[in-house]
């Protein structure tokens, strides 16, 4: 049972390059998230998934696009990355409310990937 | 804007002390959680906290909710050196799916 799974680990990236960040959960979770970490920022939500094929926006979704279309993946993509996108992402998943004998809501979280945008 | 807002935003303590950190939020909410993160690390659960419970205990945790002041607290107990970490809280917004974090508070316990 690996939990939440993200690849890559790291990366670097012109301004202007693309890319997908991956994210895998295997607990069957039908919640999926993606956060972005700044220092002093706290975590702020880009998108969010409440099922296989659905995403819907974060506070923060510009510059972003999601895609969900297995239930264990959701993947983050950038179009053309800008410096501004430099952070570290964060994936999640969680049960809905009321489900996961007990454990409800509670978010898993993956160990993150550290983008670099130069 | 955050939902919620840890303070204070850093601690350090002694092995053993008593570490108190709090959250207040904005709307109203079904539950509050508690996260921590080490550094580098993505965040682990800690302990969740719905509307109509007022405490709860979690081994060397114990945390508060007063919903009419939109706060919350995380007590940690006889602090160790290994609790050095930052420490979130996270609300839903009622009516949503989406959980909204704090700034956090970073922790450091002197051995």
């Amino acid at each position: 049972n690996a939990g939440v799974t993200q690849t890559p680990k790291f990366r670097v990236l012109k301004t202007g390059q693309s890319m997908t960040l991956l994210c895998a959960q295997d607990m069957n979770h039908e919640y999926m998230y993606w956060y972005r970490q700044d220092p002093g920022m706290g975590l702020r939500l880009i998108h969010y998934s409440v099922g296989e094929g659905t995403t819907a926006k974060g506070e923060v979704p510009d510059g972003y696009n999601v895609s969900r279309l297995k239930k264990q993946n959701f993947l983050l993509g950038l179009e053309s990355a800008a410096p501004s996108q430099t952070s570290v992402y964060f994936c999640a998943s969680s049960y809905p409310p009321g489900k996961g004998g007990g454990v409800g809501e509670t978010q898993y979280f993956g160990p993150g990937t550290r983008l670099l945008v130069l | 804007s955050q939902q919620g807002e840890e303070d204070p935003q850093a601690l350090s303590i002694q092995e053993g002390e008593n570490a108190t950190m709090n959250c207040s939020y904005k709307t109203s909410i079904n539950n509050l959680q508690w996260y921590r993160q080490n550094s580098g690390r993505g965040l682990v659960h800690l302990i969740l906290i719905r509307s109509n419970e007022r405490e709860k205990h979690s081994g060397r945790l114990r945390v508060t909710l007063d919903t009419s002041k939109k706060s919350s607290s995380l007590l940690i107990t006889a602090s160790r050196a290994a609790d050095t970490a930052s420490y979130f809280c996270a609300t839903d917004i009622r009516g949503t799916y989406k959980y909204i974090f704090g700034t956090g508070t970073r922790l450091k316990v002197l051995a």
